[in-house]
């Protein structure tokens, strides 16, 4: 099956510094690419879509130059927390799908656990 | 806007046991019903979905039917074993929310032997 991978699978940054998380699709190409934040317990919200190419698409309330987001190549998205503060301590998790449509299947990262101290 | 909830976890259950877990919607549209799995260190993976009302998805034992009167997608599977432990997502698409996936809280569900 399609397979996606998260990197660093968990990373801890100082207050003020920037961190950059890496989604790959690993054996198909992924035209949209979404990302997630969990909090413990809660559900995955979407934050953003990004398609290759293009700029991202930011749910409401996510602010697009806090979290940086870049869709690069057909298999590879990054997420840049910029000047992270301890709030932004999460899990964030990647998916991927060929199309992006309703119908399209999305595969997930493992996720990413970010600690900010 | 839409939203999904999901029976409070953990579940723990003996192996062999009945397995039902709740997860009912709201929604404006018609959406399409989805039960994702998330394995210990490892990305949710799609379970089973259906589309429209009365359909009934299943996959590996697990089944679920879309119950449009009642609002509800719950999943089922009659007999458990300890390799169903993992964390089980409800979540719904809805074209007039932009298609976007939107997720219940997940249930932890832990078999023993």
């Amino acid at each position: 099956g399609a397979v996606v991978s998260q990197h660093p699978s968990w990373v801890i940054c100082k207050s003020g510094t920037s961190v950059k998380i890496e989604c790959r699709s690993l054996d198909f190409q992924a035209t949209t690419m979404f990302w997630y934040r969990q909090f413990p317990k809660q559900s995955l919200m979407l934050m953003a879509t990004s398609n290759e190419g293009s700029k991202a698409t930011y749910e409401q309330g996510v602010e697009k130059d806090k979290f940086l987001i870049n869709h690069a190549s057909l298999t590879l998205s990054t997420l840049t927390v910029t000047s992270a503060h301890p709030e932004d301590s999460s899990f964030y998790i990647c998916s991927a799908s060929l199309s992006g449509t309703i119908n399209d299947e999305q595969y997930f990262g493992p996720g990413t656990r970010l600690t900010v101290t | 806007g839409d939203s999904v909830t999901q029976m409070e976890g953990p579940v723990t259950l003996s192996e062999e046991a009945f397995l039902t877990i709740n997860c009912t919607y709201t929604a404006t549209g018609y959406p399409s019903l989805f039960w994702y799995v998330q394995y210990p260190g490892e990305g949710l993976q799609l379970l089973l979905k259906a589309t429209k009302a009365d359909d009934k998805g299943s996959n590996k034992g697990f089944e679920a039917t879309y119950r449009k009167e009642t609002t509800s997608f719950h999943l089922e599977k009659g007999s458990v074993q300890v390799s169903d432990s993992a964390v089980y997502f409800c979540a719904l698409s809805d074209l007039d929310q932009g298609g976007k996936l939107i997720f219940g809280q997940g249930t932890e569900l832990s078999v023993k032997p």
